[in-house]
């Protein structure tokens, strides 16, 4: 099962928005609502941002939101924030019964 | 309040095993399953495999199918991840997270993670 494609790096000032794509195939993101991103800082763990394609936790700020058409999941951060300056995942099941992570996206807060 | 407690840090030389345990509280263990992925240095993050805690049915990435076995103890709420024949690029943070499922068991999503457990394979 070949990684989700996401982009390497995104940057954006504080106060904007900015959109991570996640591109998979019609075996995973294609096949069910069951994307998921999470927020991932250094040598901590990572944190459940948005579950299934565009559901929030309780505590998640709603600057954070989801959507996805067809093979492509994204998720768009509005109002940058310093704090929101971390790698970033998505990931699928598949229809193999498994889970794909993408290959994260670094975000700037410039 | 719901926490995974994760096992310390060890050091391996190639061709042995590991054993990472992960102890669940907050919560009724054998309601929700646990999912195991690790982060390679300056690589992303990799799922290993899943574990449902009520059935003890497993499923493994097939990278790590043969080298890897995921446990549970429900007396004690503790998930177990052992790694054989381990390599240097083995070497990772390893962590355990909660499963929240879909209807059909699917693996929706990780809502719960461990602290992370740092294994290094070196000769």
């Amino acid at each position: 099962q070949s990684a989700l494609t996401q982009p390497a790096s995104v940057s954006g000032s504080p106060g904007q928005s900015i959109t991570i794509s996640c591109t998979g195939t019609s075996s995973d993101v294609g096949a069910y609502n069951f994307v998921s991103w999470y927020q991932h800082h250094p040598v901590k763990a990572p944190k459940l941002m948005i579950y299934e394609v565009s559901n929030r936790p309780s505590g998640v700020s709603d600057r954070f939101s989801g959507s996805k058409s067809g093979n492509t999941a994204s998720l768009t951060i509005s109002g940058l924030q310093a704090e929101d300056e971390a790698d970033y995942y998505c990931t699928s099941y598949t229809t193999s019964s498994t889970v794909v992570f993408g290959g994260g996206t670094k975000l700037t807060v410039l | 309040q719901i926490q995974l407690l994760q096992s310390g840090a060890e050091v391996k030389k190639p061709g042995a095993s590991v054993k990472v345990s992960c102890k669940a509280s907050g919560y009724t263990f054998t309601n929700y399953p646990i999912t195991w992925v690790r982060q390679t240095p300056g690589q992303g993050l990799e799922w290993m495999g899943w574990i449902n805690t009520h059935s003890g049915n497993t499923i493994y990435a097939q990278k790590l199918q043969g080298r890897v076995t995921l446990t549970t103890d429900t007396s004690t709420s503790t998930a177990y991840m052992e790694l054989r024949s381990l390599r240097s690029d083995d070497t990772a943070v390893y962590y355990c997270a909660r499963v929240g499922a879909g209807p059909y068991d699917e693996i929706a999503f990780f809502d719960y993670w461990g602290q992370g457990t740092q294994v290094a394979v070196s000769s």
